[in-house]
This record gives C-alpha cells, structure tokens and sequence, in this order.
C-alpha cells in the first residue's frame, strides 16, 4: 500500500528565508498530491493540489513540485513570515475523500 | 457560509464505555470523510460516505462505525472505548470531484481515561 513520508524534525527557519518541505512516496505514482496546513488543536486547511503531469504550481508564496523520477513532491514557504507557523501536511489523494497523509512537518519562522 | 462542523469539541469517556461523534458537512457536499489523528501524527482514514453509503474503509476495527444521513450529516460511532482512542476525530467534507480538496471540521478530542 502507499505510504506518505515526510521529515518528522522541526523545520527552525529565519523570517524571510525559504523554507523547504519534502514529501516522498514508497509505491505508485499518485494522480494528484494535496497539501495542507495545521495549526495546534485544528482541523488542515487546504492549500495547494498538484496533478501528476505538473511540474509545479505556485499560490502567491507557495510552490510546490512534483517529480515522479525522484518520487517526491516539495514545497516551497518563500519570504517566510512568522504567521507561517504551522504543521504542513502532505496527502495523496484525488478527489479531497479517502485522503493517505503523511505524517506532517512542523515549521516554526523565527523573528 | 458555514464551514464543517463537528461536535462535541472536547469528550471525556472511560475505557469500555461508547461514543458517537457528529458532523455536518458543508452545504452541497454529498461526500463525508473521518479521520482519526493521534498526536504528533498525521490523520489517518477512518471512513468514508457519499450518498448514504460507505465508499471507503480503512484499516480500524469493527468497533468503529459510521452513518450518513438523508441530509448529508454523519456520525462515527466507537464500541468498547481503549485507552488508544484517544485522539483528535476529524471529519472533511468534499465535493467528491476529480482534482477537489478536502474541508476538515475543527475536530473533536477524545480522550478516554
């Protein structure tokens, strides 16, 4: 079955840097990669689908990347702002049900 | 519009005992997804439902359960409570189309003592 694999260590990043999260897949190709965003003691919130024929996508200071060779998705935080701290997850699925989560990312951008 | 909503927010129940968690969708999704996360975790798939009928179930035991009703709303039920239930129930609605994201509630934390 899949498996989504995303660096457990805290990523400590300085305000105005980018920030860089990996999300690597163990078996298929997925059709479509979701990321999303949480915060302590809430629900993900959706930011960015990328398709598996996409090289990239971009949301005003996001990116993220889809490299089916490498079996990895990155995403991208640039000009990181303190409000971006969050835990970042990475999910494949098509159609936002039945959605397999990776096991997120947490991101602190320090002043 | 309101977004998905979940509820209770916050539960307290004793080993063996039984819960049912409650979901609304948001209006017009047909489609109702649980998911359950531990801490330090990501969230892991419990149910899903789309017209009143399960569509997909991932690797939990029986004790979990789910309905959809006529008007979309859901419930997750849990049977003969463990102490590793305790966890934060999340509930997402979608449209259940091609290239469509998912709306999570807030979520219920349940911990079971």
């Amino acid at each position: 079955s899949q498996k989504i694999e995303q660096n457990s260590e805290a990523l400590n990043i300085q305000e105005g840097k980018t920030a860089t999260l990996t999300c690597n897949y163990t078996n298929y190709s997925p059709a479509y990669l979701q990321w999303y965003r949480q915060d302590p003691g809430r629900g993900p919130v959706f930011l960015l689908l990328i398709r598996e024929n996409e090289k990239e996508k971009r949301k005003e200071r996001l990116k993220v990347t889809f490299d089916t060779t490498l079996k990895q998705s990155l995403f991208h935080i640039t000009a990181s702002q303190p409000a971006d701290s969050a835990t970042y997850l990475c999910s494949e699925g098509a159609a936002g049900n039945k959605l397999t989560f990776g096991g997120g990312t947490r991101v602190l951008v320090k002043p | 519009d309101a977004g998905v909503t979940q509820s209770p927010t916050h539960l307290i129940k004793t080993r063996g005992q039984h819960v049912t968690l409650r979901c609304s969708p948001i209006s017009g999704h047909k489609s109702v997804s649980w998911y359950q996360q531990v801490l330090g975790q990501g969230p892991q798939f419990i149910f899903q439902y789309y017209e009143k009928e399960e569509r997909g179930r991932g690797n939990f035991p029986d004790r979990f359960s789910a309905r959809q009703f006529p008007n979309y709303s859901s419930e997750l039920n849990v049977n003969a409570l463990l102490l590793g239930d305790s966890a934060l129930y999340l509930c997402a609605s979608s449209l259940a189309r091609v290239g469509t994201e998912a709306f999570f509630g807030q979520g219920t934390r349940l911990t079971v003592v």
